[in-house]
């Protein structure tokens, strides 16, 4: 069964940390996204992925960056948290040119 | 730039009776759009894409959606209701293989 595995279900950290959100896949996907989910907000773009090493910006990238050092990895950083970076990360991972996206499960980050 | 509009924010109908959940999308090209499903606690669920073949989409657990380019509509509808059908619905549009989501629409399903 095809996964994309997010290493943490829930995390709680404070104010001013750094905080690392890890996101695997095992399909040899090419693209790889990440997400943050808020009521009322559905899912917006974060940060994207065509391929090793590339990265492109979403429609909320601010207080964000990313890592992708291997096709599989796609990490997500908040530099400096804030308790307005409180919400549901979501990851997911695709097929280049195939429109069959694969969702993590989520971590849900609480920043106090 | 593309967008997506859900028109409600949460909608409720009875056990055994129709569903309709609306969704009107923005798009420079012509697009790919999607319905997902997340039920409580639970990750997104692909429920029915729309890649420019038949403009009437059949998905998963009798759900359907029609694209509609004059009305620049994708509304998701179900002929009859189930309680398990109770979650958020997400209408999806893609461009350059990026997703952008809607709001969402919360289902109650009424017993």
């Amino acid at each position: 069964d095809v996964k994309v595995t997010q290493s943490s279900r829930y995390l709680v950290k404070r104010t001013g940390e750094k905080v690392f959100l890890e996101c695997v896949q095992d399909m040899d996907h090419e693209n790889m996204f990440w997400y943050r989910q808020d009521p009322g907000l559905g899912l917006r773009l974060i940060y994207f992925s065509y391929d090793v090493k590339m990265k492109e910006k979403g429609d909320i990238p601010e207080g964000y960056s990313v890592s992708r050092e291997k096709k599989e990895r796609f990490s997500l950083i908040l530099e400096s948290a804030s308790t307005n970076q409180t919400s549901m990360y979501l990851c997911a991972s695709s097929q280049q040119g195939f429109f069959g996206y694969t969702f993590g499960s989520g971590t849900r980050l609480t920043v106090v | 730039a593309q967008s997506v509009t859900q028109l409600d924010s949460h909608v409720s109908v009875s056990e055994g009776t129709p569903v309709l959940l609306r969704c009107n999308y923005s798009s420079s090209y012509s697009p790919s759009l999607f319905w997902y499903v997340q039920h409580p606690n639970k990750g997104l669920q692909l429920l029915l894409k729309y890649t420019s073949a038949a403009t009437l989409v059949k998905g998963i657990n009798g759900f359907e959606a029609e694209f509609k380019k004059s009305e620049t509509s994708f509304h998701l509808t179900k002929p009859s209701a189930h309680m398990s059908d109770a979650a958020e619905y997400f209408c999806v549009v893609t461009e350059r293989e990026k997703l952008t989501f809607g709001t969402g629409t919360r289902l109650t399903i009424i017993p």
